[in-house]
């Protein structure tokens, strides 16, 4: 099973929004709606922040958005600030009844 | 609250085998999967199987099959990741993570603290 296809960065000023996209395949994100986003900043264990495409766990600001369309899925970051500072991996069940991940994507705040 | 626990760091030789246990509290741990994640250093997430504590039942990506074992004690509430012929690539920092309560089901909503494993001759 191959990797999701994230871009390597992205950056914004604070304030404004950034959205990282997530390409998979038929196989993948494109049949399930079971994708879902990391956070993990340097030296710690990544964190959920959307779960089955849109869905926020408890806690998560409402600043993170999901979507999805045909084979790819998006993040979005809304209201950007110093903190999101960090690296995003989305990843998506499949067809091989396995989980995949994405190879990342480093945010940076300008 | 919901906490998941690892063992400590390991140096192992290459050929080796390392066995990472992770301690679930907080809630019932036959009721949710574990997940194992690694991560080598300055790399990205990579996803190395999945574990029904009710029962036993794994799932592994291709890459693993073979070499990675995971087996679970529910007497005391711990998940266990075996990985065997180790090699350099191995070095790695190793998570647990729990999952839904099916395979299917999104994971992630809680992380262990991760378990540095280093493959050195």
């Amino acid at each position: 099973q191959s990797a999701l296809t994230q871009p390597p960065s992205v950056s914004g000023s604070p304030g404004q929004s950034v959205t990282i996209s997530c390409t998979g395949t038929s196989s993948d994100v494109g049949s399930y709606n079971r994708v879902s986003w990391f956070q993990q900043p340097p030296g710690t264990a990544p964190k959920l922040i959307i779960y089955e495409v849109t869905h926020r766990p408890s806690g998560v600001s409402d600043r993170f958005s999901g979507s999805k369309s045909g084979n790819t899925a998006s993040l979005t970051i809304s209201g950007l600030q110093a903190e999101d500072e960090a690296d995003y991996y989305c990843s998506s069940y499949t067809s091989s009844y396995t989980w995949v991940f994405g190879g990342g994507t480093k945010v940076t705040v300008l | 609250q919901v906490q998941l626990v690892q063992s400590g760091a390991e140096v192992k030789k290459p050929g080796a085998s390392v066995k990472v246990s992770c301690k679930a509290s907080g809630y019932t741990f036959t009721t949710y999967y574990i997940h194992w994640v690694r991560q080598a250093p300055g790399q990205g997430l990579e996803w190395m199987g999945c574990i029904n504590p009710n029962g036993g039942g794994t799932i592994y990506p291709q890459k693993f099959q073979g070499r990675g074992t995971m087996t679970k004690d529910t007497s005391i509430s711990t998940a266990y990741l075996e990985l065997s012929s180790l090699r350099s690539d191995d070095t790695a920092v190793y998570y647990c993570a729990r999952g839904g309560i099916g395979y299917s089901y999104s994971y992630g909503d809680s992380w262990g603290q991760g378990t540095l494993v280093t493959v050195s001759s």
